[in-house]
Order: structure tokens, then C-alpha cells, then sequence
């Protein structure tokens, strides 16, 4: 199983912060790569797929970036509704989630 | 409107058997893979099984494979999890999902979440 590494566990952060989390993939998956936020009590969302594509109706804060084995996720200006738990998911093989970054309002 | 809207947790005693649903509106149902996606309480997000539009494919976790069946009928727009031989572990909230094509474990829509608690 290829293991994803994501980081950091937990983030506080202000509201206009810029936001970034890191995952890291135990292969090479090229750009094999999604993000997803979930709220408290909700199904997650598709935010970001193949690294670096925003999915519709996605605010424009949102991006991901990376190839290979080293993928970035940012919010570039945090925003209260952005309070979430977020998931990387890489799809190269059988498709396996990184652990969550949980997000808080500082 | 896309919806998705699992069905048929509940608790069940280790070794037994249950069978979840999702019924599929909004979009052509026959034309999607499909996905369930577990959470247990408290933890992150695992990928269960994946089915392509025509059954012709299907993938499950090693964690689930042996003891839970995949399947769908499009005719009635549902998807199903067969899960047997249930373990404490498989106690997780399961999500029904559907992927975004031409992808087939890029998840676009979820539904709501069943609940399946396994305990004696």
C-alpha cells in the first residue's frame, strides 16, 4: 500500500492567514493526488483533484500544487467557514487518505 | 440535484452480517463508478471498494477483502455493500459515493452517512 504522510496533524491559525499543509506519498503517484475538507458531522467535499485542479464551485483560496511524492495544499487567506478537517487521497494505486489536518480558528 | 442516501446501518454482533444500500438520484446513475468510504468514530477517512459503472471492474481494501461484496443495479439507480463476518473494526460511519469520470476513485459526491456499530 503506498502511505501518505500528511502534516501537520493539527493548525491554529487567524482568519486572513495563509494556510498550508503538506503531504508526502511513500512512491512516486505523478499527479494522482486529491484534497477533500470535511466539517464536523459532514461528508466530505472534493475540493482539489489531480494536485493541482479546483473543483467547481470551489473558492478561488483554495489550490494544491506537487507531483511525485511531495504535494502542498494552501488557503491563501483563511476564511471562519474554512474550519474543517482536511484530507489528502492518493488514487496511483488502491487509493489510501492521509491521516487529516485538523484546522481551528486562533 | 445529486443525492445520495445510504441506508441499512445498524448494530450487529461480531460475525454477523449486514447489508448496506445507497440509492443514486439526480444524475445517470449507469454511467458513474461507485464507491464506499468508511470513517470510524473519532478517525480518518478509509477507502473500502470501488465498482465501474458496469460492475466490470471492482477493487476492495485488503482490510475488507474476503468479507464484504460490492455491487449495484442500475436498473434501480443502487449501489450495495454485503459486508460478512463483521469485526469490532468495522465499526465506522459508510459513506456512499460517486466518482468523478473519467476518474474512478475521485469522489464528487457523497451521501450523508450509515452508521454500522459492531459490539456484542
Amino acid at each position: 500500500d503506498i502511505q501518505m504522510t500528511q502534516s501537520p496533524s493539527s493548525l491554529s491559525a487567524s482568519v486572513g492567514d495563509r494556510v498550508t499543509i503538506t503531504c508526502q506519498a511513500s512512491q512516486d503517484i505523478s499527479n494522482y493526488l486529491n484534497w477533500y475538507q470535511q466539517k464536523p458531522g459532514k461528508a466530505p467535499k472534493l475540493l482539489i483533484y489531480d494536485a493541482s485542479n479546483l473543483e467547481t464551485g470551489v473558492p478561488s483560496r483554495f489550490s494544491g500544487s506537487g507531483s511525485g511524492t511531495d504535494f502542498t495544499f494552501t488557503i491563501s487567506s483563511l476564511q471562519p467557514e474554512d474550519i474543517a478537517t482536511y484530507y489528502c487521497q492518493q488514487y496511483d494505486n488502491l487509493p489510501t487518505f492521509g491521516q487529516g489536518t485538523k484546522l481551528e480558528i486562533k | 440535484e445529486v443525492q445520495l442516501v445510504e441506508s441499512g446501518g445498524g448494530l450487529v454482533k461480531p460475525g454477523g452480517s449486514l447489508r448496506l444500500s445507497c440509492a443514486a438520484s439526480g444524475f445517470t446513475f449507469s454511467s458513474y463508478s461507485m464507491n464506499w468510504v468508511r470513517q470510524a468514530p473519532g478517525k480518518g477517512l478509509e477507502w473500502v471498494s470501488s465498482i465501474s459503472s458496469s460492475s466490470s471492474y471492482i477493487y476492495y481494501a485488503d482490510s475488507v477483502k474476503g468479507r464484504f461484496t460490492i455491487s449495484r443495479d442500475n436498473a434501480k439507480n443502487s449501489l450495495y455493500l454485503q459486508m460478512n463476518s463483521l469485526r469490532a473494526e468495522d465499526t465506522a460511519v459508510y459513506y456512499c459515493a460517486r466518482a468523478k469520470p473519467p476518474l474512478t476513485v475521485t469522489l464528487d459526491y457523497w451521501g450523508q452517512g450509515t452508521l454500522v456499530t459492531v459490539s456484542s
